[in-house]
């Protein structure tokens, strides 16, 4: 496609429940990232892959988050045992190399209730 | 400290004027440097970037890096009311640190007619 593209745009969801978000790169970058975004602050970053691979996981905040990029193409942020602390926009970005510009897509609204 | 710090504002300027936004980091190891704008309620879009010491001129926007100092900043020229937005300053690391890109909390700024 022609930018990034994150489903779902909104996501409720009950706590303690599982969430998966989605991210469908610019065709041919093959570096992707993962960062959240609260109110009044600047994305905070979560982790980082080169192709398949996480290159950096290191903003993952505890073992409840986990990121797959299967094919080094789509990825997938999975959120376990979701808590109201959770609730952020959550971005993605891709570029690509790891060295070059990211762009964003316009991010997936979690609210945990 | 915060690894990249901006004046959170709110930075008001008449139209027509010169606005001048600034960033500093704490990880002298950065190489790259990114200005990205963020309407309310979009993500953030990618204005400038920047990856010497020096000044990168494109359009209406003017970055400047000193590295030695540890500082950025994005100049607007002939600011419009459509410039008012926060902008949000990103600085990347090099070698291990390279792909994850660290934010600050941006600086909102607002163009009065």
């Amino acid at each position: 496609g022609a930018g990034v593209s994150q489903t779902p745009s909104n996501k409720v969801t009950e706590k303690g429940k599982y969430v998966e978000l989605r991210c469908d790169p610019i065709s041919g970058h093959t570096a992707l990232y993962w960062y959240r975004q609260s109110l009044g602050q600047g994305p905070e970053f979560l982790i980082y892959f080169q192709g398949t691979g996480a290159a950096d996981d290191s903003g993952l905040p505890n073992d409840r988050f986990f990121a797959v990029r299967p094919e080094g193409s789509v990825s997938t942020l999975k959120i376990q045992r979701t808590e109201r602390g959770d609730s952020a926009v959550y971005l993605c970005a891709s570029s690509e190399h790891g060295v070059t510009e990211a762009f964003f897509g316009q991010g997936t609204r979690l609210t945990v209730v | 400290q915060k690894e990249v710090e901006q004046n959170s504002g709110p930075l008001s300027v008449p139209e027509g004027a010169i606005a001048s936004l600034n960033c500093t980091y704490s990880d002298r190891g950065s190489q790259s440097f990114f200005w990205y704008r963020q309407y309310s309620g979009k993500s953030p879009e990618l204005i400038m970037s920047i990856y010497s010491n020096g000044d990168k001129e494109d359009g209406r926007f003017t970055a400047q890096l000193n590295k030695a100092s540890q500082y950025v900043s994005l100049l607007i020229r002939d600011s419009q009311p459509s410039d008012s937005a926060t902008y949000l300053c990103a600085v990347r690391g090099g070698d291990t640190n390279a792909g994850k890109s660290t934010f600050g909390d941006g600086t909102t700024l607002t163009v009065k007619p």
